[in-house]
């Protein structure tokens, strides 16, 4: 049963630190999603893949984000410096031409 | 741009059928979406739409009228494990499968 993974599952940080998060999609899936979760706002999507190459970040703000996919296998979102308002749930999901399967999310907590 | 619309919050009881609508607002569309999440866990696909009227999977049913921007997910035999939020995207246009997701509806099922 192919899954998407995320890792780590829960983090928590001191504001200013650098956090980066991973993702590895169902492989054979080409386009790759990073949303970001909050009670207030719901489900935002920050970026996304296609090929491993970006087609749109314009969810994410640009002075700290940063989203990369080095290999196909693997998909990184890091925040450098994190801030208290990016304590959320960050969700990396994976499709082909339909359907999006997501993973079970990083927990984030920046203190 | 896209605008997605479903109510907060529907409770409803153990055996009952329930109607979860959306109202969506769109530049260009390509198929809406249901998805469920449980509390504390990732969005799970439930259905997809891309043409007018009904899709039926077993006691989930979803059904789409482009010409009225509208959308309804039907619960039928609620169980207690039916308590989650609901959510509806709309997909965009395009090459991508990129979906805008509205903020979800809560559901509680009740004894």
């Amino acid at each position: 049963d192919a899954r998407v993974t995320q890792t780590p599952r829960h983090k928590v940080t001191e504001m200013g630190q650098e956090v980066t998060m991973r993702c590895q999609p169902i492989l054979g899936h080409n386009t790759v999603f990073w949303y970001r979760q909050t009670m207030m706002q719901g489900l935002e999507l920050l970026a996304y893949f296609r090929n491993r190459a970006p087609l749109d970040d314009s969810g994410m703000p640009k002075d700290r984000f940063s989203a990369e996919m080095p290999d196909a296998t693997l998909a990184t979102l890091k925040i450098q410096p994190s801030e208290p308002r990016d304590s959320a749930v960050y969700f990396c999901a994976s499709g082909r031409t339909d359907t999006q399967y997501f993973g079970p999310g990083t927990r984030l907590t920046v203190l | 741009g896209q605008n997605i619309d479903q109510p907060t919050e529907m409770t409803a009881t153990e055996g009952a059928i329930v109607q979860i609508n959306c109202t969506y607002q769109t530049s260009g569309f390509n198929g809406l979406f249901w998805y469920q999440q449980h509390a504390g866990e990732a969005p799970t696909f439930l259905s997809y739409n891309v043409l007018d009227g009904l899709e039926e999977k077993g006691r989930f049913s979803s059904f789409l009228s482009r010409s009225k921007g509208y959308s309804y997910l039907l619960l039928k035999e609620l169980q207690m494990k039916d308590s989650a939020s609901y959510l509806c995207a709309v997909r965009e246009r395009g090459a991508t499968n990129k979906l805008i997701f509205g903020t979800g509806t809560l559901l509680a099922v009740q004894p």
